[in-house]
């Protein structure tokens, strides 16, 4: 079983609509979440980070930590084509010999169509 | 941008050969990551240097090897190559030890034939 488990989709959805994307995990270490949106042929973007348990909002993207349920989300309102890309969610924790190491699921293909 | 690049962009070379990829971080970055990524695998966690140590480790095999350089820069050599290391390869870099907040090259496409 992958440490970090995310439904590789393809999820396609309308312009305008609310996009949900999850992942979760199994390592009860991972204390930040990330979530990265990658282009096709193109590196990942850093979209945001959260620390532990909560929300955090950046313009359209929500991101929500349940550490307790082991699950991560994050929320597209308003979504656009330009948002077509693989999300991608990482994981690392907060100390020790792992520190360093980001562990990434599989990602999701969205695409949002006009 | 991100800030961090990478050489060369494509790679087309033969099993059994050696290739060296090249990262610049982003500037005042003292942390550089490597990551493969390939479809069945996903994107594979490597190494990590910090300031011209080795820091973190990943499923690296042992054919491969990296470094930092006092400029900062790193390079990953891989040697004997084989079809399946045929993937792309990720330099990012963050300013600390922690892996939280790097921020990703555009990548080496290496193809082994």
């Amino acid at each position: 079983q992958k440490e970090v488990e995310q439904d590789p989709g393809p999820l396609s959805v309308p312009e305008g609509a609310i996009v949900s994307l999850n992942c979760t995990y199994s390592n009860s270490a991972f204390q930040y979440f990330m979530w990265y949106r990658q282009y096709s042929r193109k590196g990942p973007e850093l979209l945001m980070y959260t620390y532990s348990s909560g929300n955090k909002e950046d313009g359209r993207f929500t991101a929500q930590v349940d550490k307790s349920s082991k699950y991560i989300s994050l929320f597209i309102r308003d979504s656009q084509p330009s948002d077509s890309a693989t999300y991608l969610c990482a994981m690392s924790s907060a100390g020790g010999t792992s520190y360093g190491k980001l562990t990434f699921g599989q990602g999701t293909i969205l695409t949002v169509h006009p | 941008d991100s800030g961090v690049t990478q050489t060369p962009k494509h790679l087309i070379t033969a099993t059994g050969q050696r290739v060296t990829l090249r990262c610049s971080p982003r500037s005042g970055d003292l942390s550089v990551y490597w990551y493969q990524q390939s479809l069945d695998q996903g994107l594979q966690f490597l190494i990590q240097y910090y300031n011209g140590e080795e820091r973190a480790k990943g499923n690296i095999l042992e054919r491969f090897s990296a470094q930092q350089f006092p400029d900062l820069h790193s390079e990953l050599n891989l040697s004997s190559l084989e079809l399946g290391d045929s993937a792309l390869y990720f330099c990012a870099s963050s300013k600390g030890l922690a892996a939280y907040e790097q921020y990703f090259g555009p990548g080496t496409r290496l193809t082994v034939t």
